[in-house]
């Protein structure tokens, strides 16, 4: 299994709170990304970076925030949580191939409540 | 990246081959298919994927039609481990298209 960690597993906290959730990785991939996964709707990505200090949005991106300051760390950050932010939040990683970008690793996910 | 249409649920005999389509009827040239699957609340598992030739691993076969308008995996002997669901994802593998689009998948019941 590709060497990804996401913490905390489990979180619960009140609405208005930041909230910070970190994925960590082991083998070097330049591309991260983050998705979040609610019932009836499969993932959806919330932003992705392709190298240090470059992120982009994905289709779910409004009241996210990420951070990227080296290649192994990918912080995904609510500055005020909501509970429709309640979720299970995956990331995942890949890499790039002579131009081709290859399959996703994904994390084990981190289930988050604001109550 | 061009949209998938799977079926929402299937039941699968164990021992016997799962068979999972999935249709993309707007998919380009350049646009590869992608198989992941979901066991229960973990992260999604790489499965195979595809350009127009079928792929075979140690998973599964992908087996792509000529036109490429669909594609079905394949589980050659199911296990009871191998409920999950499965999601058919259409992509573009280079010029900045990293993102894929998952679908709700298809939700594959292994019967003892």
């Amino acid at each position: 299994d590709a060497g990804i960690t996401q913490s905390p597993r489990h979180k619960v906290t009140e609405t208005g709170t930041p909230v910070t959730l970190r994925c960590h990785q082991t083998e070097n991939h330049r591309y991260m990304y983050w998705y979040r996964q609610d019932p009836g709707h499969g993932l959806r990505l919330i932003h992705y970076s392709y190298g240090v200090k470059d992120t982009d949005k994905g289709e779910v991106s409004d009241g996210y925030s990420v951070s990227r300051s080296k290649t192994e760390d990918f912080l995904l950050t609510l500055e005020s949580a909501t509970s429709s932010q309640t979720s299970v939040y995956f990331c995942a990683i890949s890499e790039a191939t002579s131009g081709v970008y290859n399959e996703q690793f994904f994390g084990p996910g981190t289930r988050l409540t604001v109550l | 990246d061009a949209k998938t249409t799977q079926p929402t649920s299937m039941d699968c005999a164990e021992g016997r081959a799962a068979n999972l389509p999935c249709n993309h009827s707007t998919i380009s040239g350049n646009e590869y298919v992608y198989w992941y699957r979901q066991i229960h609340s973990q992260g999604p598992q790489y499965i195979i994927h595809g350009l127009k030739n079928n792929e075979t691993n140690e998973m599964a076969s992908l087996i792509i039609t000529e036109d490429r308008k669909s594609s079905t995996l394949i589980l050659p002997h199911a296990t009871l481990r191998d409920t999950a669901v499965y999601y058919c994802i259409v992509r573009g593998v280079t010029s900045g298209t990293y993102k894929y689009i998952f679908g709700t998948g298809t939700r594959l019941k292994v019967l003892a």
